[in-house]
């Protein structure tokens, strides 16, 4: 059972290039979720699903878009990469389509933008 | 105002010791509250949920809720090096549809 799993786990970009993380995850949660995280900032919400073919903006959404392609997988992609979103990438899902139960990490995507 | 909010630490006790940590939030709707545990270079792994006032226990942790002064606490009896950490506080958001987390504390378990 392997949860939450995130690809790739390391990137490194050019400002400008685009790329997609992806994040899968095999507990048929109904709902998914990426944050970032950066030193003294905490982890903060990029955007959010909360059952398969809805999608929400979180916290931070300029600059990124999502994909909840179906109930496992929730994509997030960076159409024109800035230093800015040098950055920790984490998906999450929750058992519910809401948060109260809390959610499982995926390992993370640590990505620099050059 | 931050929506949660934490002592960012570093946080020092002994080998043996009680670790207090606090949290405050500012959403009085918020009805589920999380403590995450996270290693350097790891991701947050979930370690005690609490959604009514007063105390709960698993093990070594207890959470302690207070809504009426919107404070959460988690207290770590007998304190372990391997407990030396960053501890997030989680409280749902957004009418429950999302997690809003703290800054976390840094805590140091010293031998």
């Amino acid at each position: 059972n392997a949860g939450v799993t995130q690809t790739p786990k390391f990137q490194v970009l050019k400002t400008g290039q685009s790329m997609t993380l992806q994040c899968a995850q095999d507990m048929n949660h109904n709902s998914m979720y990426w944050y970032r995280q950066d030193p003294g900032m905490g982890l903060r919400l990029i955007y959010y699903s909360a059952s398969e073919g809805t999608t929400d903006k979180g916290e931070v959404p300029n600059g990124y878009n999502v994909s909840r392609l179906n109930k496992r997988e929730f994509s997030l992609r960076l159409e024109s990469a800035a230093p800015s979103q040098t950055s920790v990438y984490f998906c999450a899902s929750s058992e519910s389509r809401t948060a109260n139960y809390g959610y499982t990490f995926g390992s993370g995507t640590r990505l620099t933008v050059v | 105002q931050k929506e949660v909010e934490q002592n960012s630490g570093p946080l020092s006790v002994p080998e043996g010791a009680i670790a207090s940590l606090n949290c405050t939030y500012s959403d009085r709707v918020s009805q589920s509250f999380f403590w995450y545990r996270q290693y350097s270079g790891k991701s947050p792994e979930l370690i005690m949920s609490i959604y009514s006032n007063g105390d709960k226990e698993d093990g070594r942790f207890t959470a302690q809720l207070n809504k009426a002064s919107q404070y959460v606490s988690l207290l770590i009896r007998d304190s372990q090096p391997s407990d030396s950490a960053t501890y997030l506080c989680a409280v749902t958001t957004g009418g429950g549809n999302k997690l809003t987390f703290g800054t976390g504390t840094q805590l140091k378990v010293e031998l």
